[in-house]
């Protein structure tokens, strides 16, 4: 079946650092990515549609400039969380979609844990 | 209000035992409906997906229904195993015109006791 990895699968940093989190398909080509957050016990919240050789679009009150997406190729998309506060801290799970039909199934990724200290 | 309710929020059972799970959602326009199970530090992983003429899928022990007409869907699982144990999560995705974005339920957390 498809397969898409993340990582880091944890990371702890220090606050006002910033932080790369990759997500990978490995078997197969993905036109969309997609970026979640998870706090404990609360369902995942999707926070920005990350399209290859173009712009991610985020969803409202998500900033754009703190959490940088780049999905430079079909199989790699990056999420990179700038200066760093301690309420950063949270699951990011990505998922991403084969080919290029909108209605496609997402693969989802194990995950990365961020701490912040 | 949340487009995806999902009931109950917690569930124990005995090893064994069978469970249904359910969802209920108000998403519009109606693409299709999954369920994923998601282990606790892990992502989800998918477990069936419905479209709109589709109102009864297997995956094992796993059975889901929908009835778009009411907007409800369930999960049956069956012979429960402690393996079971997980946080189940009910997913829509809008159809043309809402780009087919996923709309996530807070899930439903499973607890099998042996």
């Amino acid at each position: 079946g498809a397969v898409v990895s993340q990582h880091p699968s944890r990371v702890i940093c220090k606050s006002g650092t910033s932080v790369k989190i990759e997500c990978r398909s490995l078997d197969f080509q993905a036109t969309t990515m997609f970026w979640y957050r998870q706090f404990p016990k609360q369902s995942l919240m999707l926070m920005a549609t990350s399209n290859e050789g173009s712009k991610a679009t985020y969803e409202q009150g998500v900033e754009k400039d703190k959490f940088l997406i780049n999905h430079a190729s079909l199989t790699l998309s990056t999420l990179t969380v700038t200066s760093a506060h301690p309420e950063d801290s949270s699951f990011y799970i990505c998922s991403a979609r084969p080919g290029l039909a909108d209605s496609g199934p997402q693969y989802f990724g194990p995950g990365t844990r961020l701490t912040v200290l | 209000k949340n487009q995806v309710e999902q009931s109950p929020q917690s569930l124990i059972i005995l090893e064994g035992k069978n469970c249904t799970l359910q969802c209920n959602y108000t998403v519009s326009p109606f693409s299709n409906l999954r369920w994923y199970k998601q282990d606790t530090g892990r992502g989800p992983v998918s477990l069936t997906i419905m479209t709109f003429s589709e109102n009864t899928k297997s995956n094992g022990r796993y059975t889901a229904t929908l009835d778009a007409d009411t907007k409800q869907s369930s999960l049956h699982i069956t012979a429960s195993q402690l393996s079971d144990s997980a946080s189940y999560i009910c997913v829509v995705s809008k159809g043309p015109g809402g780009s087919y974005i996923p709309t996530f339920g807070r899930g439903t957390s499973l607890i099998v006791h042996p």
